[in-house]
């Protein structure tokens, strides 16, 4: 059974560009959370999308976005980056949310 | 708001020993309670997974206890390896929202010594 996949895995971007970060769950599996994780702050949940809707937002600004689609992968997108957004995304995906969770490796995205 | 916390930040330990990490959470409403490992730069891999009817969980030299009316669980390896180190992160699904959402503790990183 495949894993989580997350692409890309490293990303390189300057303040104010935007990026779009890809999340493919484990096959049948239909939550997939998102997660922040730096070294000051560690793990921040950022949101999560069961059935291509949004169930759960974290303390994040406008700026972070997601979605779903109908294959249950997912897709998050930061617009106007600040280097503050340099940081290790991370989604996680079970079968409704609050069971076992499963991590992709992570995109590594430096706002330089 | 669910809070966790895990003690200590940092151990080191020569190969061999048998050591045991501490997690804490301040809300005994929890469905399970997850322990994870993390190599630098890499993602989260799942260790153990106990319900929160349950009171340990085993695999391999790896043992998790949990006990809902104190808030704790802990995370005892036996024998331990110079790969057993990593940072070991436990997590506690939201249960109010039930959706989606983990707080996890900052982590303990643990070195073990050849």
């Amino acid at each position: 059974k495949a894993g989580v996949t997350q692409t890309p895995r490293y990303l390189i971007k300057t303040r104010g560009q935007q990026v779009t970060l890809s999340c493919s769950p484990i096959s049948g599996h239909r939550s997939v959370s998102w997660y922040q994780q730096t070294p000051g702050q560690g793990l921040q949940f950022l949101f999560e999308y069961f059935s291509e809707t949004q169930r759960n937002k974290g303390n994040f600004p406008g700026r972070f976005s997601g979605r779903q689609f109908s294959n249950s992968r997912s897709e998050m997108n930061v617009s106007t980056l600040e280097l503050g957004d340099s940081a290790l995304y991370l989604c996680a995906s079970s079968l409704a949310g609050v069971d076992e969770q499963f991590f992709g490796p992570g995109t590594r995205l430096t706002v330089l | 708001k669910q809070e966790v916390t895990q003690i200590p930040a940092a151990l080191s330990v020569p190969e061999g020993e048998n050591l045991v990490l501490n997690c804490s959470f301040t809300d005994s409403a929890i469905y399970n309670l997850q322990w994870f490992r993390q190599d630098p730069g890499k993602g989260l891999t799942s260790l153990l997974l106990i319900q929160s009817s349950q009171r340990e969980q085993t695999s391999g030299r790896l043992n998790a206890s949990l006990d809902k009316s104190s808030g704790r669980s802990t995370l005892y390896i036996a024998a331990s390896q110079p790969g057993d180190s990593a940072t070991y992160l436990c997590a506690v699904p939201d249960y109010n929202t039930n959706a989606g959402k983990s707080t996890f503790g900052d982590g303990t990183t643990l070195t073990v010594k050849p």
